[in-house]
């Protein structure tokens, strides 16, 4: 069936440098790509996302990366700040409306 | 503009109980979406609502169904308790126009059963 892969679960950068989680999929007919960051208790909020027809998109210190053929994208975060410690989600749309979630990466900034 | 409302926040059931969880969808929206959320997991896709009908199921037996009403508010219903259905449920919505990728979610409600 439908399977996303996420790695690292666990993530521990130093304050100002740069974090990058990866997710593969299974399913080559998804074509919509969300990042997710959840903090302790709260719920899960998007942060960005990507749709296939696109290799790269960037907003502010928050970067997706999407190669098709391999079925993998990225989550790229720079200059990362204590307040970007959560947990990120990568899910994938699979079929016309169903979503497929990774299992989680915990990031730790510590400062 | 109202964000994605849930009610109630927590809720605790006996086993083989039955229990309703409700949602509301960000203004605007037309579609509504169930996941369950186990404690260090990803949230598991339940079903999909849009036009008061399920429009996409995800591995979840039919003890799990739900609701969507003309406003496009939703409901969560599911029966015969097990200790396994204990979790967060997150409702989520979006558009179904322009593609309806785009999900917000809601604050969730936190479902104990003993």
């Amino acid at each position: 069936g439908e399977n996303v892969e996420q790695h690292p679960s666990t993530l521990s950068v130093q304050e100002g440098d740069s974090a990058v989680i990866k997710c593969t999929y299974s399913d080559s007919a998804s074509n919509y790509f969300p990042w997710y960051k959840q903090e302790l208790g709260k719920r899960p909020q998007l942060i960005i996302d990507i749709r296939s027809n696109v290799g790269e998109k960037k907003d502010q210190r928050i970067a997706v990366t999407l190669n098709k053929t391999a079925k993998h994208f990225s989550l790229h975060i720079t200059e990362t700040q204590p307040e970007d410690s959560a947990v990120y989600f990568c899910a994938a749309r699979s079929g016309t409306y169903k979503y497929i979630f990774g299992t989680g990466t915990r990031l730790k900034v510590l400062a | 503009d109202a964000g994605v409302t849930q009610s109630p926040t927590h809720l605790i059931k006996t086993r083989g109980q039955q229990v309703t969880l409700r949602c509301s969808p960000k203004s605007g929206h037309d579609t509504v979406s169930w996941y369950q959320q186990a404690l260090g997991q990803g949230p598991q896709f339940i079903f999909q609502y849009y036009e008061e009908e399920e429009r996409q199921r995800g591995n979840f037996p039919d003890r799990f169904s739900g609701h969507q009403f003309p406003n496009y508010s939703s409901e969560l219903n599911v029966n015969a308790l097990l200790l396994g259905d204990s979790a967060l449920y997150l409702c989520a919505s979006s558009r179904a126009s322009g593609g309806g990728d785009t999900q917000y979610f809601g604050p969730g409600t936190r479902l104990t059963v003993l």
